[in-house]
């Protein structure tokens, strides 16, 4: 199936470090959502993205729908160690689909 | 918020077994629910879009006769892996999308580790 370029594909970084991550599609999505996936279990919702050029917070994490509709971006301020895990961007073209995902990004952070 | 239930979490089965995996929503309707594939290290891969009273939609290159997905209910969808092999073994993980509205964010279960022996 169809998949989004999400980069990069792992991190490692020192705790207090700002990450970002983006993801790029050569198609235009309606929603942008990002996800975070624990080792044995499903995605959990993180932020969700409706509006072309949106900018939305949830705590140390801000994402950007971007303004061709056809990127996005993840960024962590100040992390931490629980913030390890594997970050997932995924797209949507219309309510009711499937939802597109990347490939994730693996973020390590040591202490 | 809302809740996706799966269930079993892992199961761990004989070669020529089928296996039923259970996806619930516990606090809201889904007409949708979505069943994906997940190999170690790797992305989510959607198998099947199950829409409740109806016929599953397979992704191309997923058997419909071996993977059978049932949506009875509004907070029920199941998959069945018949006659398993070694090579289904995998991550199985559903999710949900709440009835109403445009803007309604897809939920997703815990996922179930399927090893087949």
């Amino acid at each position: 199936g169809q998949q989004l370029n999400q980069s990069p594909q792992s991190m490692f970084i020192q705790e207090g470090e700002d990450v970002s991550m983006n993801c790029t599609s050569s198609s235009i999505f309606n929603t942008w959502l990002w996800y975070k996936q624990d080792p044995g279990e499903g995605p959990v919702l993180l932020i969700a993205l409706y509006k072309a050029g949106e900018l939305t917070s949830n705590g140390r994490l801000t994402a950007q729908f971007g303004i061709t509709r056809k990127d996005s971006f993840l960024n962590i301020s100040a992390s931490i160690p629980s913030d390890v895990g594997i970050y997932f961007c995924a797209g949507l073209y219309q309510a009711g689909t499937a939802l597109i995902f990347g490939k994730g990004t693996t973020l390590s952070v040591s202490s | 918020g809302a809740v996706v239930s799966q269930h079993p979490s892992r199961v761990i089965c004989k070669s020529g077994t089928s296996v039923k995996i259970e996806c619930r929503s516990l606090d809201f309707q889904a007409t949708t629910m979505f069943w994906y594939r997940q190999f170690p290290k790797q992305s989510l891969m959607l198998m099947a879009t199950s829409n409740e009273g109806s016929k599953a939609t397979y992704e191309q290159g997923v058997e419909k006769d071996k993977f059978l997905i049932n949506h009875a209910s509004l907070t029920l969808s199941t998959l069945t892996v018949t006659s398993a092999h070694p090579e289904d073994s995998s991550f199985y993980i559903c999710s949900a999308r709440e009835w109403g509205g445009r803007n309604q964010p897809q939920h997703f279960g815990d996922g179930t580790r399927l090893s087949i022996l």
